[in-house]
């Protein structure tokens, strides 16, 4: 199993542009979600989906979209790159059977928006 | 709303001692679950420890243990014989037992470690 696998590694956005960050795993996990993690504020929660088609908001879901139309992707989509949106971006998976699984992230997209 | 508090932003420890890092939280709930986290220099988050809320034993993996108070909403960490690979952030997380709820996180101590 790869398991959680995030493309690209890094990107350098100008503001205003749009991109998508890839999130895809292997485990036929139902549960998959988004944080970003910034220095001194932990990990955060931006979006996250119990399953395809199933989609709900976290805490800061502003400025990102995402769907669910498969159980392996969910895709994050910046609409228009602010430089508040700099940050480490995480993808994370797990069974939706019972709330103490492990939850399984990727290795993390550095983002920087100018 | 839950929330985690870590009241350490850096803690630091010699080779081969012993350090504890701190963990508080705020629920209402009574059957959740909490977790540490590492995150070395890769970024890659890697679970360390995991407690049930129902269980009254302190879980321990190698050479890491938690002192877990129910009543006083408190989860530290313990890290016994610390090594170098242990230098790391540490993040606190806490998970509600009902329905697919997320990971609620706080925001983590930096842990170094001095030969």
């Amino acid at each position: 199993n790869a398991g959680v696998t995030q493309t690209p590694k890094f990107q350098v956005l100008k503001t205003g542009q749009s991109m998508t960050l890839q999130c895809a795993q292997d485990m036929n996990h139902e549960y998959m979600s988004w944080y970003r993690q910034d220095p001194g504020m932990g990990l955060r929660l931006i979006h996250y989906s119990v399953g395809a088609g199933i989609t709900d908001q976290g805490e800061v879901p502003n400025g990102y979209n995402v769907s669910r139309s498969t159980t392996e992707d969910f895709p994050l989509r910046l609409l228009s790159a602010a430089p508040s949106q700099t940050s480490v971006y995480f993808c994370a998976s797990k069974s939706r059977r019972l709330a103490g699984y492990e939850q399984y992230f990727g290795p993390g997209t550095r983002l920087t928006v100018t | 709303a839950q929330t985690v508090t870590q009241s350490q932003p850096e803690m630091s420890v010699q080779e081969a001692e012993t350090v504890t890092l701190s963990c508080t939280y705020d629920t209402s709930e009574s059957d959740y679950y909490l977790f540490w986290y590492k995150q070395p220099p890769s970024r890659q988050m890697i679970l360390v420890i995991r407690q049930e809320a129902y269980k009254q034993q302190n879980a321990t993996e190698n050479r890491f243990s938690v002192n877990f108070q129910k009543a006083a909403k408190s989860f530290s960490l313990k890290i016994s014989d610390s090594q170098l690979g242990d230098a790391a952030m540490y993040f606190c997380a806490y998970r509600s037992a009902s329905g697919n709820t997320p990971l609620v996180f706080g925001k983590g101590t930096r842990l170094s470690v001095i030969a």
